[in-house]
This record gives structure tokens, sequence and C-alpha cells, in this order.
């Protein structure tokens, strides 16, 4: 039973888009929310990420939007670029803080 | 530059083999884990360690076992490889001091393959 379900598990957008991966949690006790990006033949690294005191929080193109009643973040890609081209894996954790639940990915291609 | 290493990139071996894999990290890291991924299950935790000589199963230890007899290293074993663990396999590691948050670095994987 995956505890954090995510969604789409791929995602095609022209270059300039703005491609929405969304995610959803059932754990109260998680309270870290990080985001990592994966290129092919790669580990995945982290990309961004969020605590629940904040609604929002912008990194250059990318923006994770957090709804703490729903059990709901999102991540938002502004003017998507080829190069963004990627798995995405959204993640959560307690405040115990050394274990992360992950999604199930998302492959987004982003077409020139 | 900090590195996550595994031994291998891709891996083929036969029904029944004794597997071994192995992760270095030189972050000087408490915490060492080992995941696979499949498409669609994202990334499932098989077992991870805090220290050294310690372990926890994760999510699905069932089949597999590891080793850690030195902080840097972190081995996966594979005691009798059956098919349903093709796979790609990623080691990662983090620091366990909370102020540093929980960053995990992974290191490149190793796809294997059970004939």
């Amino acid at each position: 039973q995956q505890q954090v379900k995510q969604s789409p598990q791929s995602l095609i957008v022209q270059k300039g888009g703005i491609p929405i991966i969304n995610c959803a949690y059932e754990n109260t006790a998680f309270d870290y929310f990080p985001w990592y990006q994966q290129f092919p033949g790669k580990g995945p690294a982290l990309l961004i990420a969020i605590r629940p005191d904040v609604s929002e929080k912008k990194e250059g193109r990318f923006t994770i939007s957090f709804n703490k009643s729903a059990k709901q973040f999102s991540l938002h890609i502004m003017d998507s670029q080829p190069g963004d081209s990627a798995t995405y894996f959204c993640a959560a954790t307690d405040n115990a803080g050394n274990m992360l639940t992950f999604g199930g990915g998302t492959r987004l291609m982003v077409k020139p | 530059d900090v590195k996550v290493t595994q031994s291998s990139r891709y891996l083929v071996k036969r029904t029944g083999e004794k597997v071994f894999l192995e992760c270095v990290q030189d972050m000087d890291h408490e915490n060492m884990f080992w995941y696979r991924q499949d498409p669609g299950l994202g990334l499932r935790l098989i077992y991870f360690s805090y220290d050294v000589k310690m372990k926890e199963k994760g999510d699905i230890p069932e089949g597999y076992s590891v080793s850690r007899e030195k902080k840097e290293r972190f081995s996966l074993i594979l005691e009798s490889a059956s098919t349903n663990q093709t796979s790609m396999y990623l080691c990662a590691s983090s620091s366990s001091i909370r102020g540093l948050g929980v960053e995990q670095f992974f290191g490149p994987g190793t796809r294997l393959t059970v004939l």
C-alpha cells in the first residue's frame, strides 16, 4: 500500500508549458515533502522541498504548492524546457527524519 | 563533489545464484539505504542502516539481506536470485544530523537482470 500517491504516471508537454504533478498522502505525521528529479542513467537528486508551515515554495522555475488540510502537494514547472525531461518523484517523511516514503514517479517529456 | 558509487551499472545473473551489490559513499554519512525502482511503483525501501553493523528492514526485505562492516560501505545480498528480483537497485546515503535535513544522495543504480 503506497502511503504517497503520485499522478500522473506520465506527462507530455510542449516547451514553455507548465506541467503539474500531484501527490497525496495519508500519514498526518509527515512534515517534510521533497521532490527528487532523475535523469536517465542517473540516480534521483533532490530538486526542491517544503515543510507544512508554508503553502508555497519557489526555486527558479520550480514551485511546490502545499495544501495541508487536503493532504496534497504538487510540483509546477514554469516555462518548461526539453532539459526538464526526467522522472520526478515526490516523497514525504515524518519528524524522525531519516526515512523517505516515495510516490510512484512521473515520467515527464517536454517536446521542443 | 559528494559521491555514492555502486559496483556495477549492469548485471546479468541466473536464477538461484548468490548476488552481491556493493555501495560506497565518501560523505561520512551515518545512514545508508537500498531501494529497488520499478515502473509505477516508485522507490521501495529494501533495507537501511543507521550505523556500522546495524540494519533495519524496509518495506520489501524478503529475499534480501545486507551487510555493513564499514561506515562507508553497504552491501545488498540476494541469497538465491529469482526472476522477480529483476529490477533497478539504488543505493543512497544521508546524514543523521537533523539540522542538515533528510536529503538522500543516490548512486547511479545497478540494473539487475535475473534469467
